[in-house]
């Protein structure tokens, strides 16, 4: 595809569940970006990926959450043990390059209850 | 962390009216300043990438500016329409840290 895809779309889980989120970057895009949208608020801005480097995890909130990128593909973002405070828009971005334009996916809605 | 800030929270002008946002971010290790458009239920999609100090770009009715040394960008919408409503986001990439930091947006409605 052309753009940044994320699946699902929507996801409805248990409080104490795990869930895992996808996204597929742009192709030939190094850097990808995760960030989610609480109810009210800005993005908060999760874990970077660029290229092989080690990634950028000092925006993960607690260690129920984890990303992971092989090479320049798909990227999972595995939230253990959801709680309702997980309960937020998850948006990923990738750019061509380190801080150069970034196209966002449309997110995955994530209700934990 | 990083210090993003963007004012006003949100914003009500008529059509056909000019206005203007601030973004504030860190004066020190610079690397880039976004600005990004964010309409309800779509993704957030790029207006600027500005990465030099007074730069100065345009697209359209829209413009920005950057001041890096005092850590300030503006963005600027001339002859505001509806379709110009929507949450208008900046954000910053240091030196250090390529990753980029959002502020929280200014959430812009254009009255008819």
């Amino acid at each position: 595809g052309a753009g940044v895809s994320q699946s699902p779309s929507n996801k409805v889980t248990e409080k104490g569940k795990d869930v895992e989120l996808r996204c597929d970057p742009i192709s030939g895009h190094t850097a990808l970006y995760w960030y989610r949208q609480r109810l009210g608020q800005g993005l908060e801005f999760l874990i970077y990926f660029q290229g092989n480097s080690a990634p950028d995890k000092s925006g993960l909130p607690s260690d129920r959450f984890s990303a992971e990128r092989t090479g320049e593909s798909v990227s999972t973002l595995t939230i253990q043990r959801t709680q309702q405070e997980d309960s937020a828009v998850y948006l990923c971005a990738s750019s061509p390059r380190s801080a150069s334009e970034a196209f966002f996916g449309q997110g995955t809605r994530l209700t934990v209850v | 962390i990083l210090n993003v800030e963007q004012s006003p929270q949100s914003l009500h002008v008529q059509e056909g009216d000019s206005t203007n946002f601030t973004c504030s971010f860190p004066s020190s290790n610079f690397y880039a300043l976004h600005w990004y458009r964010w309409e309800t239920a779509k993704s957030p999609e790029a207006l600027f990438v500005m990465t030099l100090n007074g730069d100065e770009k345009k697209k359209g009715r829209i413009s920005a500016t950057l001041n890096t040394k005092e850590g300030y960008s503006y963005l600027y919408i001339k002859g505001s329409q509806p379709e110009d409503s929507a949450t208008y986001l900046c954000a910053f990439a240091s030196g250090s840290a390529r990753q980029l930091t959002f502020g929280s947006g200014t959430q812009l409605t254009v009255l008819p």
